[in-house]
């Protein structure tokens, strides 16, 4: 069965720095990748996801992640943060090629953008 | 496009009360889920539908949970009795169905349930 782990439980960051929010995951087949992201008082919604092709994936507010299959990662990053980033951040994965779409989250990174 | 709806948002009850969650997901979408979140952690599929039938409910304690999606559209889910340890968000998604797998899931702004 797959599982997540994201090791940051929370990340803290300056305005304007970079950041890599990191997941990892465990599968013995091919799988699919998500990032959503959780605002304050809101439902999750859906940054980006790695689906086959390319290994570096770009999503909505200048977020992008990269698959590495080598080590089982697909770490999230922005060049530039904004105050407005602030939220929890889910990595999430489901096997490919199954019957139907069973999608194992993680426990989230709560990423703090500090003014 | 209407975004997917729950209600209510919110509800406090007290242990070995019953209470019942609505979703109504968005218009045309094949498959349902719903999903405890507790707090501080991810959250964690209690039960998903392919239109009106049940795919996965492995994680559904189904001694005092149980769920419906009539006709395929809206699905309630519901509780009886509660513990204390029922205390989360519970958050409903929907999404098409395609055969291809690595469907976006939409979600609902969630119902968050206090058991006293």
């Amino acid at each position: 069965a797959q599982s997540v782990t994201q090791l940051d439980s929370q990340v803290p960051v300056f305005e304007e720095a970079p950041v890599e929010l990191r997941c990892n995951y465990s599968s013995s087949v091919s799988v699919y990748l998500f990032w959503y992201v959780q605002y304050p008082n809101q439902g999750l919604q859906l940054l980006l996801k790695y689906l086959s092709g390319s290994t570096l994936v770009k999503g909505i507010n200048g977020f992008e992640a990269e698959f590495n299959k080598s080590q089982t990662s697909f770490h999230l990053r922005k060049p530039s943060v904004h105050i407005s980033d602030t939220a929890e951040y889910f990595c999430a994965v489901s096997e490919a090629k199954t019957s139907y779409d069973k999608v194992i989250f993680g426990p989230g990174t709560s990423l703090s953008v500090i003014p | 496009e209407a975004g997917v709806a729950q209600s209510p948002r919110y509800k406090i009850i007290e242990k070995r009360q019953s209470v019942a969650f609505w979703c109504n997901p968005i218009s045309g979408h094949a498959t349902l889920y719903w999903y405890q979140q507790i707090l501080g952690q991810g959250p964690k599929l209690l039960i998903q539908f392919q239109n009106n039938g049940v795919v996965d409910d492995s994680q559904l304690p189904k001694d005092r949970f149980s769920a419906e999606r009539l006709k395929g559209v809206d699905s309630t889910l519901k509780i009886q009795p509660a513990k204390l340890e029922d205390s989360a968000v519970y958050l409903c998604a929907s999404s098409s169905g395609s055969s291809s797998g690595g469907d976006t899931q939409y979600f609902g702004p969630g119902t968050r349930l206090t058991v006293l």
